[in-house]
């Protein structure tokens, strides 16, 4: 069966701290994509990125950055030198070849960057 | 445009009151989506339409009926809520392009008294 396990509920960090947050996922499909939304207080869901099943290669985007492994099934998103406005809910999310309307969503975590 | 509008961002309605959540894009996404969203918890699919049908209906309570008059637009007519009912409700939008994303409205927050 489909699931999204956000094992981290909350973290705290000190403004600059670097902070990974995990996520780990199961699917049978061979093909799938993988998201991570910021949710800020505010309540949108932000898009921060997507990779399919078949791009394993990391992605760095300015001070965020993406690893994704097949192997452990996992797809990790690190924010380097944090900073206050770093502080939301994060989600990580699965979609699946035979359902693609339906994004499967991790529970999140929550980051709180203290300055 | 790259946006998913929702009104109105915030509703308070009795429980014999009948109300109205709107949406709207005009990225030309083919698909429409209304999540609910509970404190502290994950979004949860309600519905899903693709290309102005109802294509999905996560088993949601018939009090809660969507409506999609054109490609632009959604709607969530509420009708007889509880109040376990109040929540943060998201709707989304995604082009024909599998995987592309998802583009999430900010949300209307409900709340049932």
């Amino acid at each position: 069966a489909q699931k999204v396990t956000q094992a981290q509920t909350e973290i705290s960090v000190v403004e600059k701290e670097d902070v990974t947050l995990d996520c780990v996922y199961e699917t049978r499909d061979t093909t799938y994509y993988l998201f991570w939304y910021k949710q800020p207080p505010s309540g949108e869901l932000v898009f921060l990125i997507r990779r399919n099943s078949f791009d394993e290669q990391n992605e760095i985007s300015g001070r965020y950055s993406w690893n994704f492994q097949k192997s452990t099934s996992s797809f990790n998103f690190t924010i380097t030198a944090s900073q206050v406005v770093d502080s939301a809910v994060y989600f990580c999310a699965l979609s699946e070849t035979h359902n693609t309307d339906k994004l499967i969503f991790g529970t999140g975590t929550r980051l709180q960057v203290f300055p | 445009d790259t946006e998913v509008t929702q009104t109105p961002k915030h509703l308070v309605m009795g429980m014999t009151n009948k109300k109205s959540l709107k949406c709207e894009q005009h990225m030309g996404h083919r698909a429409m989506y209304w999540y609910k969203q509970k404190a502290k918890k994950p979004p949860e699919l309600m519905f899903v339409y693709s290309y102005e049908k109802l294509s999905i209906n996560e088993s949601v309570p018939s009090r809660f009926s969507p409506e999609c008059p054109n490609s632009s637009l959604l709607n969530l007519h509420l009708h007889a809520l509880q109040p376990e009912d109040s929540a943060l409700y998201l709707c989304a939008s995604s082009q024909e392009d599998w995987g592309h994303g998802y583009t999430f409205g900010s949300g209307t927050r409900l709340t049932v008294v």
